[in-house]
């Protein structure tokens, strides 16, 4: 079975530190991957999302950046953290083998304090 | 670009029915999906509308209206872990098209 895991739980960064989230996903090959941001209450925000290794999409044209190195590792990274960069940050996959999947595994996310 | 709209929140008792309604303006629809998000934790997939109609899958329904650009999610026998925010997506279009985008969320409250 496929499974996606998504790490750390929680992070608490002062303004200006670098940060790093992983998500790698188990048990398929080839998966759509995608980066959400989701404020307190809110809905979610599409960040990145990538259909191959080293294919980034970018939806946000902010200090955040996405890399794919591997085929089931999706890395979200910034070289300077905002106070607005805080949020909960959902790493998702999808089966890679049609346009039209709709359905989309989310992994149990990061909250990220920015202080 | 995709837009869509939901009530902001729903207040409803245990044992009752709830309809959480989702319209939407796309320049092209493949169909409508729902998400249940409980409070910290990730969204879950609930069902997916590709054609007009009523979809059921036990104590939820969804459905579908593509000439009204309009569906909506149907919670039958209300229990209190119901209680979470539902979330209506579509996918983009063209070279974007493996984008899900999503409403902003109604958040259901249930009470005894």
């Amino acid at each position: 079975s496929q499974t996606i895991h998504q790490w750390p739980a929680t992070l608490v960064q002062p303004v200006g530190s670098p940060l790093s989230l992983e998500c790698t996903v188990e048990g398929t090959s080839n998966p759509n991957l995608y980066w959400y941001r989701q404020a307190a209450g809110r809905g979610l925000q599409l960040l990145f999302y990538s259909v191959g290794i080293g294919q980034i999409s970018s939806e946000v044209p902010q200090n955040l950046s996405a890399s794919r190195p591997q085929d089931r590792q999706f890395i979200l990274s910034s070289k300077k953290l905002l106070l607005s960069d805080s949020g909960f940050y959902l790493c998702a996959w999808s089966a890679g083998t049609s346009t039209r999947n709709e359905k989309l595994f989310f992994g149990s996310g990061t909250q990220l304090s920015v202080l | 670009g995709q837009s869509l709209e939901q009530p902001s929140e729903v207040t409803a008792v245990e044992g009752a029915i709830v309809q959480i309604n989702c319209t939407y303006q796309t320049s092209g629809f493949y169909g409508l999906s729902w998400y249940q998000q409980h409070d910290g934790g990730a969204p879950t997939f609930l069902s997916y509308n590709a054609l007009d109609g009523l979809e059921e899958t036990g104590r939820f329904s969804s459905f579908l209206s593509r000439s009204d650009s309009y569906g909506y999610l149907l919670l039958q026998e209300l229990q209190m872990k119901d209680s979470a925010s539902y979330f209506c997506a579509v996918r983009d279009q063209g070279d974007s098209s493996y984008k899900l985008i999503f409403g902003s969320g109604t958040r259901l409250l249930v009470r005894p």
